[in-house]
């Protein structure tokens, strides 16, 4: 069983929809990042957090730390939004992360 | 130089070639990684560096080395590349307070 499990592995949807993306692991952590990939590009940190909620424009993260899940919600998404977003948790002194697999979304116009 | 940069962009190798996969950051990170994401298995932890002069083996370290001579340089090198080291490989760095990790663009390998 992986460390970090997503999902869903893939999800389509129509502009303007409410998206939500949940990751769920199985280890101790210190921190939970998400992570934005868009199609043959680089990869691009978007959140990282211990706990509660943080928002960055139409993206929020939030963290239960009890029930060891997480969730990315993207409000009135638009088709710039398609992309992989993955989720990686990070704990002990080395800083390494342990990654999901990946959830790909695509927003139709 | 602003951020992570990684080069080659493309590599199509022989099976059998040594190859090396440069990586150089100017945030003066401490920590360095490498990865490298296959379709169906999501990126995956080849070494990683804590600072200069020490390394240390990831997930999937066999068939690959690195080395850490300065704070800036990250390079990851095959010895004798095989065919099922064809991948995309990220080169990423984070400093010592915190774990926010910084990608570069990455370097597609294919070994034929």
């Amino acid at each position: 069983k992986n460390e970090v499990e997503q999902s869903p592995q893939n999800l389509t949807a129509q502009e303007g929809e409410f998206i939500t993306i949940n990751c769920s692991y199985s280890v101790g952590i210190s921190a939970l990042h998400w992570l934005q990939q868009h199609p043959g590009g680089g990869i691009v940190s978007l959140f990282m957090l211990s706990s509660g909620k943080k928002k960055h424009g139409r993206l929020i993260a939030t963290i239960n730390i009890q029930e060891k899940h997480s969730s990315l919600h993207i409000t009135a998404s638009h088709p710039r939004d398609s992309a992989v977003y993955i989720c990686a948790v990070s704990g002990g002194s080395n800083y390494k992360l342990t990654f999901g697999k990946g959830t790909l979304l695509t927003v139709n116009p | 130089i602003a951020g992570i940069t990684q080069a080659p962009t493309s590599q199509i190798l022989a099976a059998g070639r040594r190859m090396t996969l440069r990586c150089t950051q100017d945030m003066r990170h401490n920590a360095m990684y490498w990865y490298r994401q296959d379709l169906g298995l999501g990126l995956r932890l080849i070494h990683y560096s804590n600072t200069a002069g020490t390394t240390g083996k990831g997930e999937v370290p066999d068939g690959y080395s690195v080395s850490r001579a300065n704070t800036d340089d990250f390079p990851l090198t095959l010895a004798s590349a095989v065919p099922s080291q064809t991948s995309v490989y990220f080169c990423a760095s984070s400093d010592s307070g915190g774990v926010t990790q910084y990608f570069g663009p990455g370097t597609r390998l294919t070994v034929l």
